[in-house]
């Protein structure tokens, strides 16, 4: 089945500098990727999202990129604010499974 | 409703009680899973029901865990004689179709004693 690797476990950065958060997959066949915030004592929050039709995706100040060959796929924040921060995961749907796999998520530390 | 609704949103139990959460989904989402987050950890799988389909299961730790889903609506996860381990978050979401974002609710935080 489809596993999900995603690094680093933890990130801190300084207000106003870009954050990037890396995910691999497993499964060649998986075709849909999403990003979910967590904030703290509530439920994952979808973000954006890349299907494998794509290789980059924009929404404001973040922006998804996608390498099918190298099953790899990251997240970029650009202009960090300190209400980025949060856990961020990942997520693969791969294509024999109906649900999405996650990574173990990343913590954001955004200092203003 | 407007999002995914979960209760209780606590439950304190004792070591060897059965406990019962509920997800009432989005309304018209035929997508339903469940998911455990343990302390500081990323999302487990445990269910997921997809319209009518027999549900896939395979993310059950052990037999003590159930779920149902009655009427392709709400669902209620089961799990009977809780163990310490049991411990976490259990965070059901919805989506439709599979392959679209999901819809999390804000969880049941559940503390086996």
């Amino acid at each position: 089945g489809e596993n999900v690797e995603q690094h680093p476990s933890t990130l801190s950065v300084q207000e106003g500098d870009s954050a990037v958060i890396k995910c691999t997959y497993s499964d060649s066949a998986s075709n849909y990727f999403p990003w979910y915030k967590q904030e703290l004592g509530k439920g994952p929050q979808l973000i954006i999202d890349i299907r494998s039709n794509v290789g980059e995706k924009k929404d404001q100040r973040i922006a998804v990129t996608l390498n099918k060959t190298a099953k790899h796929f990251s997240l970029h924040i650009t202009e960090t604010q300190p209400e980025d921060s949060a856990v961020y995961f990942c997520a693969a749907l791969g294509g024999s499974q109906g649900n999405l796999i996650f990574g173990k998520g990343t913590k954001l530390s955004v200092k203003p | 409703g407007a999002g995914v609704s979960q209760s209780p949103s606590n439950k304190v139990t004792e070591k060897g009680k059965d406990v019962e959460l509920r997800c009432d989904p989005i309304s018209g989402h035929t997508a339903l899973y469940w998911y455990r987050q343990s302390l500081g950890q990323g999302l487990e799988f445990l269910i997921y029901f997809q319209g009518n389909s027999a549900p896939d299961k395979s993310g059950l730790p052990s037999d003590r865990f159930s779920a149902e889903r009655t009427g392709g609506s709400v669902s209620t996860l089961t799990i009977q004689r809780t163990q310490q381990e049991d411990s976490a978050v259990y965070l059901c979401a919805s989506s439709e179709p599979p392959d679209y974002g999901y819809t999390f609710g804000s969880g049941t935080r559940l503390t086996v004693v």
